[in-house]
């Protein structure tokens, strides 16, 4: 099935570790998203990618890394630098950046403890 | 960034009824999309609006894109248990208008419980 696949579901870490999530598509979308999510909050674009080995800041990318190393890949680094890393992220794609859909996959929920 | 409106922020309905929520804003999108979120899971995409003035179904879900190009328009009819969830707007407003405007700017979802 095609689709987008974020991995884990939940993750847990201490504080001060930095920790990797997983996004993985098979939907041959040459764009690719990184949302975080807070209660109550509409989602806050931290990354973004249009092309293999090109990214760009989203609207809250400090604190966090990613790379783009292949197409269907766009992992996420969530480093010691961000000062309130527990939420909900969500990885997307699109088949462009202008005027199409972008669909979601289902969530990695980060704790930091 | 960019702000969507989105209202009403939660609503309480019964099993049948029809529910409405829209999103504004102060700047033109050429992109309107709705979304639908269950708890714990990503956003799954409802309905897709590209042109002024378009309405758009999905079963008994209609959305419409304000001709001003500032606002759009969810409407559910006779709802049912499984209609419960978050609803996202999102607009997009283009590479027209200049640098990175494509990305998606979201409205901060209209949480809707229905009661059988």
């Amino acid at each position: 099935d095609g689709g987008i696949t974020q991995s884990p579901k939940y993750l847990f870490r201490k504080e001060g570790q930095n920790v990797t999530l997983s996004c993985e598509q098979n939907l041959n979308h040459d764009a690719m998203y990184w949302y975080r999510q807070d209660p109550g909050q509409g989602l806050r674009l931290i990354y973004y990618s249009q092309i293999v080995n090109d990214f760009q800041k989203g609207d809250i990318a400090e604190g966090y890394s990613v790379s783009r190393e292949k197409k269907e890949s766009f992992p996420l680094t969530v480093t010691s630098a961000q000062k309130n890393p527990t939420a909900f992220y969500l990885c997307a794609s699109s088949m462009f950046v202008v005027n199409t859909e972008a669909f979601f996959g289902q969530g990695t929920r980060l704790t930091v403890v | 960034g960019q702000q969507l409106n989105q209202s009403p922020q939660s609503m309480f309905i019964q099993e049948g009824e029809d529910v409405s929520m829209n999103c504004t804003s102060s700047s033109i999108f050429n992109t309107w999309l709705w979304y639908k979120q269950d708890p714990g899971e990503g956003p799954v995409l409802l309905i897709a609006l590209y042109k002024a003035g378009e309405l758009t179904s999905n079963g008994r879900l209609t959305a419409q894109f304000g001709i001003t190009r500032k606002d759009s328009f969810l409407n559910i009819s006779a709802s049912i248990p499984s209609d419960v969830g978050i609803y996202f707007c999102a607009g997009q407003r283009g590479q027209n208008s200049g640098g990175s405007n494509y990305k998606l700017t979201f409205g901060k979802g209209t949480l809707l419980t229905v009661n059988p």
